[in-house]
């Protein structure tokens, strides 16, 4: 991909288990967020992390960024069945950071 | 909060014909995005609008395509004449410039066939 990458494309756990997901970038950037998309809804927006930060936590959400690798993980810990959906990261850039670039997605599956 | 209300939610269509979607944004928020979200292409930004004026449309595929936003209020996505390479689901996002994350609707599923 020109811009990005994010693995794995899917993964599916058992219900406790926890669950981390990986996100590639190839541009500098000003800030990375992490959505979440129920099948057939929007976007939710989860968490966002700055270029100056390493690690955000967030309830059951741990994000960490390293600029140096220009790479992103997601964790989700203690997995819920409510937690299956795609997962996706996003990155802002440029003057304003107005626009956002998306990976392609982690469908998440959580088994009861 | 009502949230980003898009219209409709389905549109199943002939090619040939004119579609037209439809969003509202939250109240307040200056930025509104339009996105294209596909299988194989993932979530592509199609144009971006600040307090009503296009800014940035460089991801509008082609030239079928229009966006308008009349006021604060409102604003559509235009496709004619629509093709079968049109399908995908159609976003709406919204942003406040005073910070904060993009709000999305829920989409509008569009089949062309």
């Amino acid at each position: 991909s020109q811009q990005g990458e994010e693995d794995p494309q899917a993964l599916s756990i058992q219900e406790g288990e926890n669950a981390t997901m990986n996100c590639s970038y190839k541009t500098s950037i000003n800030n990375l967020q992490w959505y979440r998309q129920n099948s057939g809804r929007g976007l939710v927006h989860l968490i966002l992390i700055r270029s100056n930060e390493r690690e955000k936590h967030s309830g059951r959400l741990r994000v960490t960024l390293d600029t140096s690798k220009k790479s992103s993980s997601l964790l989700i810990t203690a997995s819920r069945a409510a937690d299956t959906a795609s997962y996706f990261c996003a990155w802002a850039s440029g003057a304003g950071s107005y626009q956002l670039t998306f990976g392609k997605g982690t469908k998440l599956s959580v088994i009861p | 909060d009502a949230g980003v209300i898009q219209s409709p939610r389905h549109e199943v269509t002939e090619m040939g014909q004119e579609v037209t979607l439809r969003c509202k944004p939250i109240s307040g928020h200056n930025s509104l995005f339009w996105y294209r979200q596909t299988m194989m292409r993932g979530l592509e930004l199609l144009i971006y609008f600040n307090n009503n004026v296009p800014i940035d449309d460089s991801g509008m595929p082609e030239d079928r395509f229009s966006a308008k936003m009349p006021n604060a209020s409102f604003s559509t996505l235009k496709i004619q004449p629509s093709e079968p390479r049109d399908s995908a689901v159609y976003f709406c996002a919204t942003k406040a410039d005073t910070g904060g994350p993009q709000h999305f609707g829920d989409g509008t599923r569009l089949s062309i066939l």
